[in-house]
This record gives C-alpha cells, structure tokens and sequence, in this order.
C-alpha cells in the first residue's frame, strides 16, 4: 500500500477554510485516495474519497493533483466541532485501510 | 441503534487473563474490520473478514490474538493470556462493498477500551 505524509499538526481560524495537505508519491493507478478523521475519544467518521477527479459533498472537497502524487482537504467554513486528528489513506479497491498518524486540526475561535 | 455496536466499552482485566470484545456491525455489511489504537497513534489494523472467512489476518500481533465471525454478522476479538502492552482501545467497523452505488466508506464504533494492570 502507498505511504502518505502529512504535517503533524495545523491550526485554523473559526470561519475560514482549512487546507490539510497530503503527499501521496508513490499511489498506483489502483489506489483511491480517503479522508477520515477522528474526534477525541470517538471511532473515525469517513469524510471523502476520489481517485482521479476532484470532489465535493457536503463536509468537504478534495483537490486531487493531475499526477495523483499529491492530494488537498478543504473544510470550506472550519468551525470548532471541526477540530479533530484527519487521515489521508490510499486504499486499493474494496480492501482494508491503513491509517498513518494524520494531522491533528485546532480549529481556534 | 443503527450504528456499529461493541461491548464492553471498557474492560479491566489482570495480566494473564483472557478477554473477549464483540462487535455487532450494521444490518447487512459483508466486510468487518478489527484496529487497536494506542494514545496518540492512528488506527493500527489488525484483520478483516469478508463474509465468514478472515479476508485478512496479517495485522494480528502474534496467536494470543485471534477473531471469530460465524455467521457472517457479529466477530469476536479473542485475546489470551494478557499482556500490558495490549492496553489500547479496540475499534470494530464494518462496510459495504465498494462499487454498486456505495462508498466502501468503513462505519466505526466507539471502541472497547482494555486495560491490563
């Protein structure tokens, strides 16, 4: 499964849109590209996902490079509930994911 | 509820013991999956079943850990003769299969949290 690299930790102001970058080099042509993320003390809440187009639903969006090698999650209007550890997984087709230690979001009013 | 269900949602065992976690997934999903997460560290995968069989097992530590699923609804998590470092909290989820309109989106429960003294 391909590794992905994410900063330990970001902020962002209450209102303003949250950019949490992904670096995903080594993804293959198989691989999709998932958000989750995880709240203080409760399971991780899946978020997003794509593989070569760009996305949106209503929590988020994700910007997919054209290489693929690189990916974006933007929260468009971040608000404290927002605040929480996210994930950037690559996962083959229909099997299991491998979390890495993601990026922990403060969301500061 | 509708949601994925695990009990006990806490558990205090002794070193040496035996634990059991059981998970309850959502009506219908075929895949069920098993993590532990230590503080401060994602997820940490351990097996996966698809259906009755362990799709795949290589997450398991070593043989005290070992998985159950039946009937293809309900997985226990069976660990023996109890170790400190087993202390984490134990995630169960549990999804659809990818393609036909959904997601793959894996749907989590809260999670057992086990402590050996």
């Amino acid at each position: 499964d391909a590794k992905t690299t994410q900063p330990p930790s970001m902020d962002c102001a209450e209102g303003r849109a949250a950019n949490l970058p992904c670096n995903h080099s080594t993804i293959s042509g198989n691989e999709y590209v998932y958000w989750y993320r995880q709240i203080h003390s409760q399971g991780p809440q899946y978020i997003i996902h794509g593989l070569k187009n760009n996305e949106t639903n209503e929590m988020a969006s994700l910007i997919i490079t054209e290489d693929r090698k690189s990916s974006t999650l933007i929260l468009p209007h971040a608000t404290l509930r927002d605040t929480a550890v996210y994930y950037c997984i690559v996962r083959p087709g229909a099997n299991n994911l491998f979390f890495g230690t993601g990026t922990r979001l403060t969301v500061i009013p | 509820g509708a949601g994925v269900s695990q009990t006990p949602s806490n558990k205090v065992t002794e070193k040496g013991k035996y634990v059991e976690l059981r998970c309850d997934p959502i009506s219908g999903h075929t895949a069920l999956y098993w993590y532990r997460q230590s503080l401060g560290q994602g997820p940490e995968f351990l097996i996966y079943f698809q259906g009755t069989g362990a799709a795949d097992d290589s997450g398991l530590p070593n043989d005290r850990f070992f998985a159950v699923r039946p009937e293809g609804s309900v997985s226990t998590l069976k660990i023996q003769r109890t170790e400190r470092g087993d202390s984490a909290v134990y995630l169960c989820a549990s999804s659809s299969p990818l393609g036909q309109g959904n997601t793959g989106e894996l749907f989590f429960g809260e999670g057992s949290r086990l402590t050996v003294l």
